[in-house]
């Protein structure tokens, strides 16, 4: 069965600074990928996915991931967060026969001033 | 806005009673899921549906049942409520079945069971 682990509860970065939230997935076959993020009281948005291809992908916002098979990771970066960044941001994995997401914990990101 | 839209925002009711609630998905997508957002098992996949027919399901209690109707929208029903069903239920919509198609989330509906 696929999982995602989110190693992260909660992440505090100052404003202008980088970001990058860890994602570990455990999946037998070859995985799709998605970082997702949910701001207080709204559903869940996609910021970006990976199905093949390029490992380095890009999403909205200014996000970015990279895939590393080697290491069964998906991290989600952001060279300069904003305020309006502070959500809670879930990495996904799902299979080439699978119709369901199995989502992480989770990890809150909070940006102070 | 993802086009995906949930009904009713939020409900409160008491153990043991049933609840209805609904999802019309975004205009052309014939896939729908069903996912409970809870502060103890997380974000956990329900049931899937595709043009009227179920097509998956995941940790789906019995006391749940969900359809999808010919209009594509569809229900998700709660019986015999307990205490432990209160979360955040999303619906997500995409155009086809297989996973490599965009999921695209509503709002959510907060059911609260006293």
């Amino acid at each position: 069965a696929q999982s995602v682990t989110q190693p992260d509860i909660h992440i505090t970065v100052s404003e202008g600074a980088s970001l990058e939230l860890r994602c570990n997935y455990s999946y037998g076959a070859t995985p799709y990928l998605f970082w997702y993020v949910q701001s207080p009281g709204q559903g869940l948005q996609l910021l970006l996915k990976y199905f093949s291809g390029d490992t380095l992908v890009q999403g909205i916002k200014g996000f970015e991931a990279e895939f590393k098979r080697s290491q069964s990771s998906f991290n989600l970066r952001k060279p300069s967060v904003h305020w309006s960044d502070a959500a809670e941001y879930f990495c996904a994995v799902a299979g080439s026969n699978d119709y369901k997401l199995s989502f992480g914990a989770g990890t809150t990101v909070t940006v102070r001033a | 806005d993802s086009g995906v839209t949930q009904t009713p925002k939020h409900l409160i009711t008491a153990t043991g009673q049933r609840v209805t609630l609904r999802c019309s998905p975004r205009s052309g997508d014939l896939s729908v899921y069903w996912y409970q957002q809870s502060l103890d098992q997380g974000l956990q996949f329900l049931i899937h549906y595709y043009n009227g027919e179920e097509r998956a399901k995941g940790n789906i209690l019995e006391r749940f049942s969900a359809q999808q109707f010919p209009d594509l929208h569809s229900e998700l029903n709660l019986s015999s409520l307990e205490l432990g069903d209160s979360a955040l239920y999303f619906c997500a919509s995409s155009v086809d079945g297989p996973s490599t198609d965009t999921q695209y989330f509503g709002p959510g509906t907060r059911l609260t069971v006293l």
